[in-house]
C-alpha cells in the first residue's frame, strides 16, 4: 500500500505570495491532518478534514486554509507568505482521524520564504 | 489545554545500549502515539497506545494512563535509531493532537 504523498517537496517563495501545498493519503484513509514544524516552536496543528469536512482547526492565522475533496486528498494554501512562514509542512493521515487510529505522515513540504 | 513533557531532552548511546525514553502528561487522554522522525524528517508511527503495553521488535511502550505517563523502551540500539522521538496525546472530540517537543536521539557506531 502506498504511503503518504506531498507534493512538492522543496517550494521557495517570496514575501506576499501565495502557496499551495498538496497531500494524497493511503488508500482507505478519510482524515487528514496537516502540522507546521519549526525548530522553535516544533510540531503545531493546524487543520483536519475528514470526508471533505473540516473537522478541526488550530490557532493559525486564516491566512492558511485547506480543503479535502472527494477523493480524500488534501490542499493546503497559504497566502500572503510571511518570513515566519518558513517551515515544513506535514500532512499525516489516518483512518479514522488521529483521536481514533495510528497517524502517518507524508515526507513532508519543506518551504523557504524570502 | 494539555501539556505534554518528553525526557531527556537529548540523549547520547553507543549502539548496543538500551535506553527509556519518558513522556508525561498533564490530564487524563484517550490518545496516545510515538513517533520516531528520521535524520531526512520522515516521520514514523511507532506506535498507538493509550494505555497498555505494546512490542515491536527491539522498541516496546508502556502507558500507564492513570498516572499520566507513557515509556518507550529501546534495546540493542543501532545507528539506524538516532533521529528524534516525539509523543502525542489526546482527549479526543474537539481536541487536537498535542506533541512534545521531542527526545533526540544520537546512537553512536
Amino acid at each position: 500500500k502506498a504511503g503518504v504523498t506531498q507534493t512538492p517537496r522543496y517550494l521557495i517563495k517570496t514575501r506576499g505570495q501565495q502557496v499551495t501545498l498538496s497531500c494524497s493519503p493511503i488508500s482507505g484513509h478519510r482524515s487528514v491532518s496537516w502540522y507546521q514544524q519549526t525548530p522553535g516552536q516544533g510540531l503545531q496543528f493546524l487543520f483536519e478534514y475528514f470526508s471533505e469536512t473540516q473537522r478541526n482547526k488550530g490557532n493559525f492565522p486564516g491566512r492558511f486554509s485547506g480543503r479535502q475533496f472527494s477523493n480524500s486528498r488534501s490542499e493546503m494554501n497559504v497566502s500572503t507568505l510571511e518570513l515566519g512562514d518558513s517551515a515544513l509542512y506535514l500532512c499525516a493521515s489516518s483512518i479514522d482521524g488521529p483521536d481514533n487510529s495510528p497517524l502517518h505522515f507524508g515526507n513532508g513540504t519543506r518551504l523557504t520564504v524570502t | 489545554g494539555i501539556q505534554v513533557e518528553q525526557s531527556p531532552p537529548d540523549l547520547i548511546l553507543q549502539e548496543g545500549a538500551n535506553s527509556t525514553l519518558r513522556c508525561n502528561f498533564s490530564d487524563s487522554v484517550n490518545n496516545l502515539q510515538w513517533f520516531h522522525q528520521n535524520p531526512w524528517g520522515q516521520l514514523i508511527n511507532l506506535f498507538y497506545i493509550p494505555s497498555g503495553t505494546k512490542q515491536n521488535g527491539r522498541l516496546s511502550a508502556t502507558t500507564v494512563a492513570t498516572e499520566r505517563y507513557s515509556l518507550l523502551y529501546i534495546s540493542s540500539s543501532q545507528t539506524t535509531d538516532s533521529g528524534v522521538y516525539f509523543c502525542a496525546v489526546g482527549r479526543g472530540g474537539s481536541e487536537k493532537l498535542v506533541f512534545g517537543k521531542g527526545t533526540k536521539l544520537t546512537v553512536n557506531p
